[in-house]
Protein backbone atom coordinates (compact mmCIF):
# COMPACT_ATOMS: atom_id res chain seq x y z
CA UNK A 1 0.00 0.00 0.00
CA UNK A 2 0.88 3.59 -0.71
CA UNK A 3 2.75 5.51 2.24
CA UNK A 4 3.15 9.29 2.67
CA UNK A 5 5.76 10.71 4.49
CA UNK A 6 5.65 14.14 5.58
CA UNK A 7 8.77 16.54 6.81
CA UNK A 8 9.47 18.27 9.29
CA UNK A 9 6.77 17.49 11.77
CA UNK A 10 6.81 20.57 13.07
CA UNK A 11 8.14 23.67 12.16
CA UNK A 12 8.50 27.21 13.79
CA UNK A 13 9.27 30.26 11.66
CA UNK A 14 9.93 33.79 12.10
CA UNK A 15 7.36 36.05 10.47
CA UNK A 16 8.35 36.72 6.91
CA UNK A 17 10.75 34.24 6.43
CA UNK A 18 10.79 31.36 4.00
CA UNK A 19 9.61 27.68 4.51
CA UNK A 20 9.66 24.40 2.97
CA UNK A 21 7.99 21.65 3.95
CA UNK A 22 7.87 17.99 1.96
CA UNK A 23 5.74 14.99 1.11
CA UNK A 24 7.14 11.86 0.00
CA UNK A 25 5.87 9.11 -0.87
CA UNK A 26 6.73 4.89 -1.17
CA UNK A 27 5.25 4.81 -4.89
CA UNK A 28 4.82 7.15 -7.92
CA UNK A 29 2.12 9.33 -7.07
CA UNK A 30 -0.76 10.32 -9.61
CA UNK A 31 -2.39 12.81 -8.13
CA UNK A 32 -1.07 14.89 -5.01
CA UNK A 33 -2.64 17.38 -3.19
CA UNK A 34 -2.09 19.70 -0.65
CA UNK A 35 -4.36 20.49 1.83
CA UNK A 36 -3.79 23.25 4.86
CA UNK A 37 -6.26 22.21 7.83
CA UNK A 38 -7.39 24.93 11.01
CA UNK A 39 -9.74 23.66 13.84
CA UNK A 40 -12.88 24.47 12.91
CA UNK A 41 -12.26 25.07 9.31
CA UNK A 42 -11.90 21.24 7.86
CA UNK A 43 -9.35 20.66 5.38
CA UNK A 44 -8.83 24.10 2.23
CA UNK A 45 -7.69 22.77 -0.43
CA UNK A 46 -4.68 24.27 -1.78
CA UNK A 47 -3.18 22.97 -4.92
CA UNK A 48 -3.25 19.69 -6.77
CA UNK A 49 -0.30 18.34 -9.14
CA UNK A 50 -0.33 15.50 -11.38
CA UNK A 51 3.20 15.50 -14.03
CA UNK A 52 6.10 15.42 -13.15
CA UNK A 53 7.92 18.55 -12.50
CA UNK A 54 4.92 20.69 -12.65
CA UNK A 55 5.09 23.34 -10.24
CA UNK A 56 1.89 25.27 -9.29
CA UNK A 57 1.59 28.88 -7.41
CA UNK A 58 -1.68 30.78 -5.36
CA UNK A 59 -0.27 33.30 -3.23
CA UNK A 60 2.94 32.98 -1.34
CA UNK A 61 2.63 29.48 -1.67
CA UNK A 62 3.93 27.16 -4.41
CA UNK A 63 4.26 23.41 -4.80
CA UNK A 64 6.28 21.49 -6.85
CA UNK A 65 6.13 17.88 -7.84
CA UNK A 66 9.59 16.31 -8.75
CA UNK A 67 10.20 14.63 -12.57
CA UNK A 68 9.92 10.91 -10.62
CA UNK A 69 6.40 11.87 -8.74
CA UNK A 70 7.69 10.45 -5.83
CA UNK A 71 8.10 13.87 -3.67
CA UNK A 72 6.69 17.03 -3.47
CA UNK A 73 7.50 20.33 -1.68
CA UNK A 74 5.43 22.95 -0.52
CA UNK A 75 7.42 26.38 -0.10
CA UNK A 76 6.32 29.64 1.48
CA UNK A 77 7.55 32.59 0.71
CA UNK A 78 7.61 35.98 3.12
CA UNK A 79 5.32 33.66 5.82
CA UNK A 80 2.53 35.02 7.62
CA UNK A 81 0.83 34.31 10.57
CA UNK A 82 -2.55 33.97 8.10
CA UNK A 83 -0.11 30.74 7.04
CA UNK A 84 0.06 28.90 10.64
CA UNK A 85 -1.79 25.31 10.81
CA UNK A 86 -1.28 21.51 10.06
CA UNK A 87 -0.58 21.34 6.34
CA UNK A 88 -1.39 17.70 4.64
CA UNK A 89 -0.33 16.16 1.57
CA UNK A 90 -3.08 13.43 0.08
CA UNK A 91 -2.25 11.24 -2.70
CA UNK A 92 -4.92 8.95 -4.49
CA UNK A 93 -4.00 5.66 -5.37
CA UNK A 94 -7.41 5.23 -7.22
CA UNK A 95 -10.06 7.17 -7.95
CA UNK A 96 -12.22 7.42 -4.88
CA UNK A 97 -10.08 7.53 -1.34
CA UNK A 98 -7.09 9.68 -0.32
CA UNK A 99 -4.21 8.38 1.49
CA UNK A 100 -2.99 11.18 4.01
CA UNK A 101 0.45 12.41 5.51
CA UNK A 102 0.97 12.75 8.97
CA UNK A 103 0.57 16.57 8.60
CA UNK A 104 3.24 19.48 9.23
CA UNK A 105 2.63 21.87 11.89
CA UNK A 106 3.66 25.49 11.06
CA UNK A 107 3.69 28.07 13.58
CA UNK A 108 4.80 31.65 12.69
CA UNK A 109 5.82 34.10 15.50
CA UNK A 110 5.37 37.27 15.55
CA UNK B 1 -19.16 29.84 -2.52
CA UNK B 2 -20.82 26.88 -2.03
CA UNK B 3 -19.46 24.58 0.69
CA UNK B 4 -19.88 21.23 2.48
CA UNK B 5 -21.22 21.38 6.28
CA UNK B 6 -21.73 19.05 8.98
CA UNK B 7 -23.71 18.90 12.16
CA UNK B 8 -23.37 18.97 14.82
CA UNK B 9 -20.06 20.03 15.75
CA UNK B 10 -19.20 18.14 18.71
CA UNK B 11 -21.23 14.96 19.87
CA UNK B 12 -20.81 13.27 22.91
CA UNK B 13 -22.28 9.79 23.76
CA UNK B 14 -22.13 7.12 25.67
CA UNK B 15 -20.24 3.77 24.78
CA UNK B 16 -22.60 1.72 22.96
CA UNK B 17 -24.66 4.24 21.81
CA UNK B 18 -25.82 4.90 18.10
CA UNK B 19 -24.97 8.06 16.62
CA UNK B 20 -25.56 10.29 13.23
CA UNK B 21 -23.21 12.11 12.19
CA UNK B 22 -24.59 14.52 9.12
CA UNK B 23 -23.33 15.89 6.06
CA UNK B 24 -24.83 18.07 3.65
CA UNK B 25 -22.45 18.02 0.12
CA UNK B 26 -22.43 20.61 -2.65
CA UNK B 27 -24.94 20.05 -4.36
CA UNK B 28 -23.78 19.63 -7.85
CA UNK B 29 -21.47 17.30 -6.64
CA UNK B 30 -21.94 13.17 -7.32
CA UNK B 31 -19.30 11.36 -4.54
CA UNK B 32 -19.18 11.68 -1.55
CA UNK B 33 -16.59 10.66 0.96
CA UNK B 34 -15.86 10.21 5.36
CA UNK B 35 -12.82 10.22 6.62
CA UNK B 36 -11.65 10.35 10.35
CA UNK B 37 -8.55 11.97 12.36
CA UNK B 38 -8.12 10.50 15.61
CA UNK B 39 -6.90 13.25 17.73
CA UNK B 40 -2.55 13.42 17.09
CA UNK B 41 -2.87 10.85 13.78
CA UNK B 42 -3.09 10.80 10.28
CA UNK B 43 -6.67 11.68 8.63
CA UNK B 44 -7.90 8.09 7.46
CA UNK B 45 -10.44 7.34 4.37
CA UNK B 46 -13.69 5.60 5.66
CA UNK B 47 -15.66 5.46 2.42
CA UNK B 48 -16.53 6.60 -0.66
CA UNK B 49 -20.14 6.80 -1.85
CA UNK B 50 -21.63 7.25 -5.58
CA UNK B 51 -25.02 6.73 -6.91
CA UNK B 52 -26.24 5.89 -3.96
CA UNK B 53 -23.96 3.04 -2.97
CA UNK B 54 -20.58 2.88 -1.44
CA UNK B 55 -17.62 2.81 -3.89
CA UNK B 56 -15.15 1.69 -1.60
CA UNK B 57 -14.28 1.55 1.75
CA UNK B 58 -11.78 1.02 4.19
CA UNK B 59 -10.69 -2.07 6.39
CA UNK B 60 -12.00 0.68 9.37
CA UNK B 61 -15.24 1.03 7.97
CA UNK B 62 -16.92 -2.60 9.33
CA UNK B 63 -20.44 -3.45 10.48
CA UNK B 64 -20.77 -0.83 12.86
CA UNK B 65 -20.67 1.99 10.13
CA UNK B 66 -22.92 2.58 7.65
CA UNK B 67 -23.63 5.50 5.07
CA UNK B 68 -26.59 7.11 3.44
CA UNK B 69 -28.37 9.67 1.35
CA UNK B 70 -31.62 9.28 2.94
CA UNK B 71 -32.91 12.18 0.56
CA UNK B 72 -31.31 14.54 -2.35
CA UNK B 73 -29.13 16.63 0.14
CA UNK B 74 -28.07 15.04 3.01
CA UNK B 75 -25.46 12.04 4.01
CA UNK B 76 -24.73 10.52 6.91
CA UNK B 77 -22.80 8.41 8.56
CA UNK B 78 -23.96 5.82 11.47
CA UNK B 79 -21.87 4.30 14.08
CA UNK B 80 -24.29 1.50 15.53
CA UNK B 81 -22.45 0.62 18.72
CA UNK B 82 -20.06 3.19 19.61
CA UNK B 83 -16.86 2.50 20.67
CA UNK B 84 -13.96 4.48 23.00
CA UNK B 85 -11.75 4.16 19.87
CA UNK B 86 -14.00 5.80 17.81
CA UNK B 87 -13.71 9.27 19.08
CA UNK B 88 -12.16 11.11 16.38
CA UNK B 89 -13.20 14.57 14.37
CA UNK B 90 -15.15 12.79 11.09
CA UNK B 91 -15.05 15.04 7.99
CA UNK B 92 -17.10 14.55 5.04
CA UNK B 93 -16.18 15.51 1.67
CA UNK B 94 -17.62 15.69 -1.78
CA UNK B 95 -16.29 16.56 -5.37
CA UNK B 96 -17.94 16.85 -8.79
CA UNK B 97 -16.77 13.16 -9.99
CA UNK B 98 -15.86 14.87 -13.49
CA UNK B 99 -13.34 12.29 -14.20
CA UNK B 100 -9.43 13.56 -15.35
CA UNK B 101 -9.60 17.18 -13.71
CA UNK B 102 -8.33 18.17 -10.80
CA UNK B 103 -11.22 16.58 -8.92
CA UNK B 104 -10.72 18.73 -5.96
CA UNK B 105 -12.79 17.12 -3.01
CA UNK B 106 -14.07 19.92 -0.95
CA UNK B 107 -14.32 19.17 3.41
CA UNK B 108 -16.63 20.02 5.69
CA UNK B 109 -15.58 21.42 8.96
CA UNK B 110 -15.58 17.91 10.53
CA UNK B 111 -17.63 16.41 13.63
CA UNK B 112 -15.87 15.68 16.70
CA UNK B 113 -16.75 13.09 18.29
CA UNK B 114 -16.17 11.75 21.79
CA UNK B 115 -17.40 8.57 23.18
CA UNK B 116 -17.28 7.78 26.86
Amino acid sequence: SQELEQSPQSLIVQEGKNLTINCTSSKTLYGLYWYKQKYGEGLIFLMMLQKGGEEKSHEKITAKLDEKKQQSSLHITASQPSHAGIYLCGADPSNYQLIWGAGTKLIIKP
Amino acid sequence: EPEVTQTPSHQVTQMGQEVILRCVPISNHLYFYWYRQILGQKVEFLVSFYNNEISEKSEIFDDQFSVERPDGSNFTLKIRSTKLEDSAMYFCASDEGAYGNDNEQFFGPGTRLTVL
